[in-house]
């Protein structure tokens, strides 16, 4: 597509339960990184993808967390046993290269645990 | 550990005024990206300044990045309602040039 597309836009979800959050990156693109960003503050990098080497998952902040990338496009993130920190944003950007200058951000998925 | 800081955190100006934020490290960067996040949106790229002292024209923004390449700055001139949102500054990390890491950001609101 012509961007990063990110789904659901919104989830309210119970505290306990599972959530997957997914991202559709540019066509073409190899890296593919993953952000959470809570009110008011900046990104937090999560997880990061390229092409067909082993994922940089440095950034998750628990075994909670978890995130493929399928035929080196399509990503889902899910967080298991959702608990009512990991209510923020979680963003999705895609790059040509991996470059730091062609970051393309999709419009998030907003999470918030009840 | 590398970390950018950003500031003011929060400024709120008239139409037409002129502002500066700023984005500080006490680490070296090879290249500093802005961005500019708008509510409900992801960030979008503005400008990548990559040489130490360069300045960058994007209409009424200035970009500037310090000559020892660890801080930069933001000039917008005569402010416009269009220009709200949150600015953030994201640099390369030293152990892996394509992980990038934001500041926390300056939220602007600029009031007709």
């Amino acid at each position: 597509g012509a961007g990063v597309s990110q789904s659901p836009s919104n989830k309210v979800t119970e505290k306990g339960k599972d959530v997957e959050l997914r991202c559709d990156p540019i066509s073409g693109h190899t890296a593919l990184y993953w952000y959470r960003q809570s009110l008011g503050q900046g990104l937090e990098f999560l997880i990061y993808f390229q092409g067909n080497s082993a994922p940089d998952k440095s950034g998750l902040p628990s075994d909670r967390f978890s995130a493929e990338r399928t035929g080196g496009s399509v990503s889902t993130l899910t967080i298991q046993r959702t608990q009512q920190e990991d209510s923020a944003v979680y963003l999705c950007a895609s790059s040509p290269d991996g470059a730091p200058e062609g970051y393309t951000f999709g419009s998030g998925t907003r999470l918030t645990v009840v | 550990t590398q970390l950018l800081e950003q500031s003011p955190q929060f400024l709120s100006i008239q139409e037409g005024e002129n502002l500066t934020v700023y984005c500080n490290s006490s680490s070296v960067f090879s290249s500093l990206q802005w961005y500019r996040q708008e509510p409900g949106e992801g960030p979008v790229l503005l400008v990548t300044v990559v040489t130490g002292g360069e300045v960058k024209k994007l209409k009424r923004l200035t970009f500037q990045f310090g000559d020892a390449r660890k801080d930069s700055s933001l000039h917008i001139t005569a402010a416009q309602p269009g220009d709200t949102g949150l600015y953030l500054c994201a640099g390369p990390r030293w152990t892996s040039y394509d992980k990038v890491i934001f500041g926390p950001g300056t939220s602007l609101s600029v009031i007709p």
